[in-house]
């Protein structure tokens, strides 16, 4: 069990390009949730699938932010017209879902750095 | 404002001390508590979690201390270790299904 990968591990964009981050999650999990990790704000929750489908995105910035599962073996998070704000790492986790305990498996990050 | 709060943002402890890290909580509705403990360059790891009906948790050096009423809880790290250095996050969730909320962290500095 190779654990949650995310690719690439760094990414550096300019100000107004695209950046797309992937996530394969833990085969055999139905929950896939994207955070985004910042000194100042700490671990900001933005979006959660369960079996692929859309379950919350209430933490995702609703202009330029969007993220796609279109299969049970990965994720992307997708930001258009990148901004210097945006620059921060951004972790993919995954989940089973079951019983009393909900264990996120966090991958390594995407550390996304805008100039 | 932060839904749940750590204190304090940093701590240094000697080698063989307890650790004594702080959480407290807003949302009376918040039912389950995991620590996650992060290394540099890795994702968070579960390390220990607690629901709401139990005070106590334990395993291996690693307690949680639970107050309900407070809206607080403390993880404690016995016989602390250099290897134990990390940034240490509290988290809540309603219930299971749902994202967890995490603090902003405690940095945790073991010295030999």
């Amino acid at each position: 069990n190779a654990g949650v990968i995310q690719t690439p591990r760094h990414k550096v964009t300019g100000k107004g390009q695209e950046a797309t981050l992937w996530c394969e999650p833990i085969s055999g999990h139905s929950a896939v949730f994207w955070y985004r990790q910042t000194i100042v704000q700490g671990l900001e929750f933005l979006t959660y699938f369960r079996n692929q489908a859309p379950i919350d995105d209430s933490g995702m910035p609703k202009e330029r932010f969007s993220a796609q599962m279109p299969n049970q073996s990965h994720s992307t998070l997708k930001i258009q017209s990148t901004q210097p704000q945006d620059s921060a790492v951004y972790l993919c986790a995954s989940s089973l879902e079951t019983g009393a305990q909900n264990t996120l498996y966090f991958g390594a990050g995407t550390r996304l750095s805008v100039l | 404002q932060q839904q749940v709060r750590q204190s304090p943002q940093s701590l240094t402890v000697w080698e063989g001390e307890t650790a004594i890290l702080n959480c407290s909580y807003e949302n009376s509705a918040f039912d389950y508590f995991p620590w996650y403990q992060q290394f540099p360059g890795e994702g968070p790891a579960l390390l220990i979690a607690i629901r709401s009906v139990s005070d106590k948790k334990e395993d291996g050096g690693f307690t949680i201390f639970f107050n309900k009423r407070e809206k607080n809880l403390s993880l404690h790290i016995k016989d602390s270790q250099p290897g134990d250095s990390a940034t240490y996050f509290c988290a809540a969730s309603e219930n299971y299904a749902q994202g967890l909320t995490f603090g902003l962290g405690t940095r945790v500095s073991v010295f030999p």
